[in-house]
């Protein structure tokens, strides 16, 4: 099993609708939880952490936590085509400072 | 404000052949890191190095040398190319950010490997 697992996607959204994005991690112990943005050819960028159960809202993005199943996720509200990239879920482990996933291409259909 | 700068962009290598990535971060940054991007492996991180002066191998390190020169920069070197070091390399930076270390990633380096 891999340590931070995602599905690889493409996920295929119509403009304006709700894009949600999933990861699952296999390390109990991990305590913090970010989401990366990379556009094609392009490097990582994080647009949100999180490390309480719960949901942590910015702008359009929420960051949905539960420690108990394991699952992150991440809601992109009134997705729009600019938000078409690959959705990097990372969790902070107790050997290597970062664990990502293998990231979701989200595809926002205009 | 350039960030974290790496060179080459592109480079394209024989087996057996050998080079070295340089990464220079002007944040004042005390981590910086170098990882690789394969397709469905997701980013692993080769090294690591916590200050001046300390590196540590991450997941993936067979392969790879590093050097952290000074604070600013921290160089990869690949003493002699395979095919399977072909891949995407991410360098990057980080500093504390309530409660967490907050990543900064250069542009990236294609390396390819014949």
């Amino acid at each position: 099993q891999k340590e931070v697992e995602q599905n690889s996607g493409p996920l295929s959204v119509p403009e304006g609708a709700i894009a949600s994005l999933n990861c699952t991690y296999s390390d109990r112990g991990s305590q913090s939880f970010f989401w990366y943005r990379q556009y094609s050819g392009k490097s990582p960028e994080l647009i949100m952490f999180i490390y309480s159960n719960g949901d942590k809202e910015d702008g359009r993005f929420t960051a949905q936590l539960n420690k108990a199943s394991q699952y992150v996720s991440l809601l992109i509200r009134d997705s729009q085509p600019s938000d078409s990239a690959t959705y990097l879920c990372a969790v902070e482990g107790r050997t290597y400072k970062y664990i990502f996933g293998t990231g979701t291409r989200l595809k926002v259909l205009a | 404000n350039a960030g974290v700068t790496q060179t080459p962009k592109f480079q394209v290598l024989k087996t057996g052949q050998s080079m070295t990535l340089q990464c220079a971060q002007d944040m004042n940054h005390n981590s910086m890191y170098w990882y690789r991007q394969d397709p469905g492996m997701g980013l692993r991180l080769i090294y690591y190095s916590a200050s001046e002066g300390t590196t540590d191998k991450g997941e993936v390190p067979n392969g790879y040398n590093v050097s952290r020169l000074n604070k600013r920069e921290f160089s990869l070197r690949l003493e002699s190319a395979a095919p399977s070091q072909t891949s995407v390399y991410f360098c990057a930076s980080s500093e504390p950010a309530g409660g967490y270390e907050k990543l900064f990633f250069g542009s990236g380096t294609q390396l390819s490997v014949l």
